[in-house]
């Protein structure tokens, strides 16, 4: 029963570099979204998708990009690492009609 | 946007202690959810809140949903050491769908045996 999986768990990037975090969920939910969790700040909202072929930006959604090709997956792409978005990233989903939502166990990402 | 308070940022317990902690928006709020996290895991949803005045228990946790529709509370009774996380609050305005979910800062909640 894996739900929500986010690979990989732990990255380090250098300034500029590009990297994809990967997201998949196996319960077939319609909704999925990306979080930054940073300090003092909660979590926000980066991009979402509502089903596949459908994406959205979030509050902060600025140096990243997401793609839904399929319900299963939601990549998220850093197309240049920058200091800033070293973060702890975290994927959701969840069914339209539901409120709750299914979170993966993060990756934490340090850009250098 | 909207801005939520979620107070206090954390405590030191003893356990068998009760915990409260509170959100409060500067919106209103249709839903409200509650939410914990273990250390190196995502959130998982604890509560979740759907009308103004709402009590809801889940095991020695109860919440409850404001009446003003600005504010929550999250009560935990006889605090056990797997308590121990950063619980977070969160809101979905009246207007604009999931995407406009709010979170709070998190409450780090420490218990001592």
């Amino acid at each position: 029963n894996a739900g929500v999986t986010q690979t990989p768990k732990f990255q380090v990037l250098k300034t500029g570099q590009s990297m994809t975090l990967q997201c998949a969920q196996d319960m077939n939910h319609e909704y999925m979204s990306w979080y930054r969790q940073d300090p003092g700040m909660g979590l926000r909202l980066i991009h979402y998708s509502v089903g596949a072929g459908i994406t959205d930006q979030g509050e902060v959604p600025n140096g990243y990009n997401v793609s839904r090709s399929t319900t299963e997956d939601f990549p998220l792409r850093l197309l240049s690492a920058a200091p800033s978005q070293t973060s702890v990233y975290f994927c959701a989903s969840r069914p339209l009609d539901g409120s709750e939502a299914f979170f993966g166990q993060g990756t934490r990402l340090t850009v250098v | 946007g909207q801005q939520l308070n979620q107070s206090p940022q954390s405590m030191f317990i003893q356990e068998g202690e009760d915990v409260s902690m509170n959100c409060t928006s500067s919106s209103i709020f249709n839903t409200w959810l509650w939410y914990k996290q273990d250390p190196g895991e995502g959130p998982v949803l604890l509560i979740a809140l759907y009308k103004a005045g709402e009590l809801t228990s889940n095991g020695r946790l109860t919440a409850q949903f404001g009446i003003t529709r600005k504010d929550s509370f999250l009560n935990i009774s006889a605090s056990i050491p797997s308590d121990v996380g950063i619980y977070f609050c969160a809101g979905q305005p009246v207007s604009g769908g999931y995407q406009k979910v709010t979170f709070g800062i998190g409450t780090k909640l420490q218990v001592i045996p």
